[in-house]
């Protein structure tokens, strides 16, 4: 199984373009969420979804959409980057029964200039 | 509102001395996950251990060993005989209540960075 998988690894951006960080997971897991990284602020949670066509905000939400068409795929779109949104991303996703054990991607590194 | 110290920001030891990584949290309920993830250079964040609020048995896995307890608020992560494969940056993870709709949001730590010099 791949588990999480986030693409690009790696993303400059300048401020103001537009970007969609791609999450897909093979598990059939109900629960996804996106979490941003930070130095000296831990993981942080942006948006988060329990099933398709359901999503919510987390504690950081603003300047992120999220969409949940489908089980498997759990996009983050960045509208109109801006500098603070530099961080490394990383999408994770759960069972909705058993350990609420998070799996975690690979991350995404994104530089906005 | 939930809330994660690590108290450490950086630790540097030994190889083959124990290290004790502090945890600290605040939660107004009574029910509830603890995790503790590991973020090696190579950034991924592995997991290590999960603990619900209702077991307050220290567990070991061999080097590992965790300390929960819930009268102090408290989840500490203990490597003994550390080796240099241990430096990593380590988080404590705080769930939502079983009770919530959402019990899979974590509230991290801001993570503590341990180095094992050689």
């Amino acid at each position: 199984n791949a588990g999480v998988t986030q693409t690009p690894k790696f993303q400059v951006l300048k401020t103001g373009q537009s970007m969609t960080l791609q999450c897909a997971q093979d598990m059939n897991h109900e629960y996804m969420s996106w979490y941003r990284q930070d130095p000296g602020m831990g993981l942080r949670l942006i948006h988060y979804s329990v099933g398709a066509g359901i999503t919510d905000q987390g504690e950081v939400p603003n300047g992120y959409n999220v969409s949940r068409s489908t089980t498997e795929d759990f996009p983050l779109r960045l509208l109109s980057a801006a500098p603070s949104q530099t961080s490394v991303y990383f999408c994770a996703s759960s069972s909705s029964s058993g350990t609420r054990k998070l799996f975690f991607g690979s991350g995404t590194q994104l530089s906005v200039l | 509102a939930q809330k994660v110290t690590q108290a450490q920001t950086e630790i540097s030891v030994v190889e083959k001395e124990d290290v004790t990584l502090d945890c600290v949290y605040e939660t107004r309920d009574t029910t509830y996950y603890l995790f503790w993830y590991k973020q090696p250079p190579s950034g991924e964040l592995v997991f290590l251990i999960r603990r619900n609020s209702f077991d307050e048995q220290n567990e070991i896995s061999g080097r590992y060993s965790w300390n929960f307890q819930k009268s102090t608020s408290s989840f500490n992560f203990t490597i003994t005989a550390s080796q240099v494969v241990d430096s990593a940056v380590y988080f404590c993870a705080l769930s939502e209540p079983f009770s919530s709709g959402s019990a899979r949001q974590l509230t991290f730590g801001s993570g503590t960075q341990l180095t094992v010099l050689p």
